[in-house]
């Protein structure tokens, strides 16, 4: 079964870190691009961050750029969010997703994770 | 960035009738959009890639069309589960952008 489970979330202070992760699972995550994506309580979904396959590029949000940065491990089929220097702002439920293959550019999301809650709070 | 706006907020509408959803976007981004379901406390669902491309698994009553800054997904007649929330995106161009929504309620 592909699936994609995050973990490392939590309750944080201001202006501290967390490292969350993503396990895949059920296919060949080397071959993937790999995104974040968050939804704030009762909001609608902010993009964050993308990862190419081989982990060669990267790409940020405004909103978190110079504070979050993502990583895979291909070995261990592992996807990474470093956050630092959390906001309050940053209180979301934090998603792992699969960006399909396609022709040209990224790929629209066809595998989500069940997400993990981050709360930044004093 | 490229804008989103979904409209309308929220419909009202009842099972079994036909509903069209828009999207539009503040520039063109050719055929790079997608739809995707929400139900509450689950992750969101991949419903259509590409404006009008299905994705596996999704029924057929799921349809989407458009290109250039206009594009619409159609249920062409609502099942009980489909009173949920959708999402349009798009892949044009960095950063990824997501409309803000519509809610399907039942009337």
């Amino acid at each position: 079964e592909v699936q994609l489970v995050e973990s490392g979330g939590g309750l944080v202070q201001p202006g501290g870190s967390l490292r969350l992760s993503c396990a895949a699972s059920g296919f060949t995550f080397s071959s993937y691009e790999m995104d974040w994506v968050r939804q704030a309580p009762g909001k609608g979904l902010e993009w964050l961050s993308n990862i190419r396959s081989s982990g060669s590029a990267t790409f940020y949000a405004d909103s978190v750029k110079g504070r979050f940065t993502i990583s895979r491990d291909n070995a261990r089929n592992s996807l990474h969010l470093q956050m630092d220097s959390l906001r309050a702002e940053d209180t979301a439920v934090y998603y792992c997703a699969r960006a399909r293959v396609a022709a040209l550019g990224t790929g629209a999301f066809d595998i989500w994770g069940q997400g993990t809650m981050v709360t930044v709070s004093s | 960035e490229i804008v989103l706006t979904q409209s309308p907020g929220t419909l009202s509408l009842s099972p079994g009738e036909r509903v069209t959803l828009s999207c539009r976007a503040s520039q063109s981004i050719a055929g790079y959009l997608a739809w995707y379901q929400q139900k509450p406390g689950q992750a969101p669902r991949l419903l259509i890639y590409d404006a009008s491309n299905r994705a596996t698994g999704v029924p057929a009553r799921f349809s989407g069309s458009g290109s250039g800054t206009d594009f619409t997904l159609t249920i062409s007649s609502l099942e009980p589960e489909d009173f949920v929330l959708y999402y349009c995106q798009q892949r044009s161009e960095w950063p990824i952008t997501f409309g803000q929504g519509t809610r399907l309620e039942i009337k």
